[in-house]
């Protein structure tokens, strides 16, 4: 069974500039997760969704973030303007529904310069 | 959700037994405690679930005592390639809006 798969796995970008990440869950998996995890840390939830519809986004920076899953499959995660704080490794999971065992992507590691 | 407290870190020689000690004071009565395994550039990856007393899989043990305040992680006869940071959580049984990760336990493996 394929595995969650993440594009780009690097990004490097200047401030001020946008970047978009793009994610295809587990066939069959309700449930997808954006994860930012900073050096050092460990992963902290941005966004939720449940098919194409937003479960939680409590903490995802709306100024300047965006995600969607408008056919409940794969997943696409904007920062616009992007800050130098952003840089972190963005992560997708996905689950066959909330209750369930998140499997996770590689990731994408972003650089804001 | 109830928020978990763990070693930041942990050395341990090639061969040896590893138990890594998680605090959950605060966890309900439907919550499970789950365990991931990162490694580096790598998303992090379910190693085992429990609820209460004992659960055993093919990578490691998981104890739960009876007031389940705590949990620990058992790996046995570490190799060099289960250097990772372990993730202590509690999930909630109807799943989790926010997943809470904290800082995990980086765990070192010797020769």
């Amino acid at each position: 069974e394929a595995g969650v798969a993440q594009s780009p796995r690097y990004k490097i970008i200047e401030k001020r500039q946008s970047v978009a990440f793009w994610c295809n869950p587990i066939s069959g998996h309700a449930t997808l997760y954006w994860y930012q995890q900073i050096l050092g840390q460990g992963p902290k939830l941005l966004i939720q969704f449940q098919n194409n519809g937003v479960v939680d986004d409590s903490q995802l920076p709306k100024d300047r973030f965006s995600a969607e899953r408008l056919k409940g499959v794969d997943s696409t995660l904007k920062i616009q303007p992007a800050k130098l704080e952003d840089s972190a490794v963005y992560l997708c999971a996905s689950s066959l529904n909330a209750a369930d065992t998140q499997y996770f992507g590689p990731g994408t590691r972003l650089t804001v310069l | 959700l109830a928020k978990t407290t763990q070693p930041i870190s942990m050395d341990s020689y090639e061969g040896q037994e590893v138990n890594i000690t998680c605090s959950h004071n605060n966890i309900a009565t439907n919550d499970y405690i789950t365990w991931y395994q990162q490694f580096p550039s790598q998303g992090p990856r379910f190693i085992i679930q429990g609820y209460k007393t004992k659960v055993t899989n093919e990578v490691a043990s998981l104890f739960i005592p009876a007031d389940r305040k705590s949990s620990t992680l058992s790996l046995p006869r570490v190799s060099l390639s289960d250097t990772a940071v372990y993730y202590c959580l509690v999930v909630p049984q109807t799943g989790a809006n926010n997943l809470f990760f904290g800082t995990g336990t980086r765990l070192t493996v010797i020769p």
